[in-house]
Parts: C-alpha cells; sequence; structure tokens
C-alpha cells in the first residue's frame, strides 16, 4: 500500500524555539496534505489543509503564523510550530491524498505521527 | 456542527466478540470509516462504508450504519490481543476530503 513518511518521529525543542515536521509521500502525488493535531488520550483535530502550491487553509482557532504550513511539491509537505511552548506538546499527524485514488480504501493515507516535547 | 461520539473504554475476553459503537450529527456524511491506532503509532484505516449501506463484512470485521439514527458500529468477532488499541470512527463528505474524528475508544483485551 502507499505510504507516508513523517520525520522526526519523537522531537525534543526548548521553550521559544521553533521546530519543523514533515510530511512525505513516497509513493504517490499528493496534491492536498492534511495536519492533525492528537492530545494525550483525545481525538485528531484537524488544523489545516495543506494545498500544493498554494496557502494552506487554516481551521477556526488554529493560529496561522504560529504554525507555518509549507506544501511546496507533490510529495512533501512542512508543518513549522514557531516559538513553541509547552502547551504545544502533542502528537502530530499528517494524511495524504493520493490524487489518484477513487475509493476511500487507496485515497487517504495516515502518516506515523510525530511526538513534539517542549521543554 | 459535525460532532461524532464514542464511548472511551472497552474491556472484552479474548475470544469474545466486541462491540464499538459510533454516533455523528450530521446527516450529509457520506462515508464512515473506522481507523485503528496502536500505541505511538499513527492510523491504520481498517474498514469504510458508504451511508447508502446498512452493513459491511470484511474477515472478522463487521460494520453495522443506522443512518436514521445517525449510528455506526464496529464488531470484530473472536477478540485477540492484537486487537488491543484505540478505535476512531471517521465521517467525511467525499473519500478525498477532511475527516472528522469520534473521541476513540479504548479496547482492552482480557485474557
Amino acid at each position: 500500500g502507499a505510504v507516508v513518511s513523517q520525520h522526526p518521529s519523537r522531537v525534543i525543542c526548548k521553550s521559544g524555539t521553533s521546530v519543523k515536521i514533515e510530511c512525505r509521500s513516497l509513493d504517490f502525488q499528493a496534491t492536498t496534505m492534511f495536519w492533525y493535531r492528537q492530545f494525550p488520550k483525545q481525538s485528531l483535530m484537524l488544523m489545516a489543509t495543506s494545498n500544493e502550491g498554494s496557502k494552506a487553509t487554516y481551521e477556526q482557532g488554529v493560529e496561522k503564523d504560529k504554525f507555518l504550513i509549507n506544501h511546496a511539491s507533490l510529495t512533501l509537505s512542512t508543518l513549522t510550530v514557531t516559538s513553541a511552548h509547552p502547551e504545544d506538546s502533542s502528537f502530530y499527524i499528517c494524511s495524504a491524498r493520493d490524487r489518484g485514488g477513487a475509493n476511500p480504501g487507496n485515497t487517504i493515507y495516515f502518516g506515523e505521527g510525530s511526538w513534539l516535547t517542549v521543554v | 456542527g459535525e460532532d461524532v461520539e464514542q464511548s472511551l473504554f472497552l474491556s472484552v475476553r479474548e475470544g469474545d466478540s466486541s462491540v464499538i459503537n459510533c454516533t455523528y450529527t450530521d446527516s450529509s456524511s457520506t462515508y464512515l470509516y473506522w481507523y485503528k491506532q496502536e500505541p505511538g503509532a499513527g492510523l491504520q484505516l481498517l474498514t469504510y462504508i458508504f451511508s447508502n449501506m446498512d452493513m459491511k463484512q470484511d474477515q472478522r470485521l463487521t460494520v453495522l450504519l443506522n443512518k436514521k439514527d445517525k449510528h455506526l458500529s464496529l464488531r470484530i468477532a473472536d477478540t485477540q490481543t492484537g486487537d488491543s488499541a484505540i478505535y476512531f470512527c471517521a465521517e467525511s463528505f467525499a473519500p478525498n476530503e477532511k475527516l472528522t474524528f469520534g473521541t476513540g475508544t479504548r479496547l482492552t483485551i482480557i485474557p
């Protein structure tokens, strides 16, 4: 099946610094990628929809200047958490949409997720 | 707005059937999904169902959809220790659109 890779899988950063998380589709082209955030023992909340070559669409309540999303190619989207604070510590998961997919079983693929800890 | 709810916990004896329930509010949802998340890992799509279907079976998994009551369930037959995970239901309007997830149900298998 299709593979979506996230990197890094775990990262610890100091408060006030920025950290970048990458989401790559390894064997398909993804015109759209989605970024989710998951707090411990809670559900996944959509943060933003990333479209290749254009600005991301952010969900209500998500600070676009804090969570910078770049989707510069058909296989890579990045999420940069700027000026990170301890409350940004969370599990971040991306999903990528295979533009060649036709049904739910071969359209959306999730990455393995990235644990961010801000100390 | 969209709202998807699940019970937070379910404990089942090994070998028994597990039934995980989900309710949603948006009647225009076209696709409904079940995802499995093992500790510290991403999401694995288990199965999905179109809103015009009542039931879908895939090996040990059976999905039931009651569109009138906006109720979705996942039955896992002959539950095994490897089934321990968090199970999320989700909905979308199209297969290539964003997903709205439920709160997740943590399934624990009792030996």
